[in-house]
């Protein structure tokens, strides 16, 4: 599995752009990064995945450095309700359809 | 917005009864997965079910759980008989395609208490 790794808490100001760092620096060429988020024990939310270009939608941006060792979430203008547990995913290698959370990163967006 | 439909959204059980969760997946979504969160830590995969087959299943997913499609909207886990450590958040998802970059819809969850 490609392991990793986000720190485990970090704030941002209401209006402000909040990036969200992921180091997966074991990652193998065809595995691909996805963000999903979880608002208080709500279920995940499914926000964007990428494999080495950057990728925006509508809800964020995703950075992917050329190494692919690691790469960043960008919430362009963060609103409260933005407050989640963001998970950085490199899925099970060999398994298609499984998605194993570890303990992501819990933003809080302050008034 | 299309969602995923899980109910009950509160269940109460008795340790050693069966309870069944139903989720209403995304209509035309082919794939179905249910995930648990035990309270305070991370979202675990269970189970992945595609054309009335399981698909793939986690070591969690032992012989008291069984999943099922008994109809063409309803999605379902069973849990034979209950254990305290059952105690969790169910989260039921589904996707349109079969593989992660479909990306997934998650349901609200049913939050199983078993006494």
């Amino acid at each position: 599995d490609a392991k990793t790794t986000q720190p485990p808490s970090m704030d941002c100001a209401e209006g402000r752009a909040a990036n969200l760092p992921c180091n997966h620096s074991t990652i193998s060429g065809n595995e691909y990064v996805y963000w999903y988020r979880q608002i208080h024990s709500q279920g995940p939310q499914y926000i964007i995945h990428g494999l080495k270009n950057n990728e925006t939608n509508e809800m964020a941006s995703l950075i992917i450095t050329e190494d692919r060792k690691s790469s960043t979430l960008i919430l362009p203008h963060a609103t409260l309700r933005d407050t989640a547990v963001y998970y950085c995913i490199v899925p099970t290698r060999g398994s298609a359809r499984q998605l194993t959370f570890g303990s992501g990163t819990q933003l809080t967006v302050l008034p | 917005e299309p969602e995923v439909t899980q109910t009950p959204s509160h269940q109460v059980t008795q340790m050693g009864q069966e309870v069944i969760l139903r989720c209403v997946p995304i209509s035309n979504h082919l794939y179905f997965y249910w995930y648990r969160q035990i309270l305070g830590q991370k979202v675990e995969f269970l189970v992945s079910f595609y054309n009335n087959e399981i698909s793939e299943k986690s070591e969690i997913f032992d012989d008291q759980f069984s999943v099922e499609r008994p109809d063409g909207s309803n999605f379902t886990l069973k849990i034979r008989s209950t254990k305290l450590e059952d105690s969790a958040m169910y989260f039921c998802a589904s996707s349109e395609e079969g593989h992660l970059r479909g990306g997934y819809t998650f349901g609200s969850g049913t939050r199983l208490t078993v006494v």
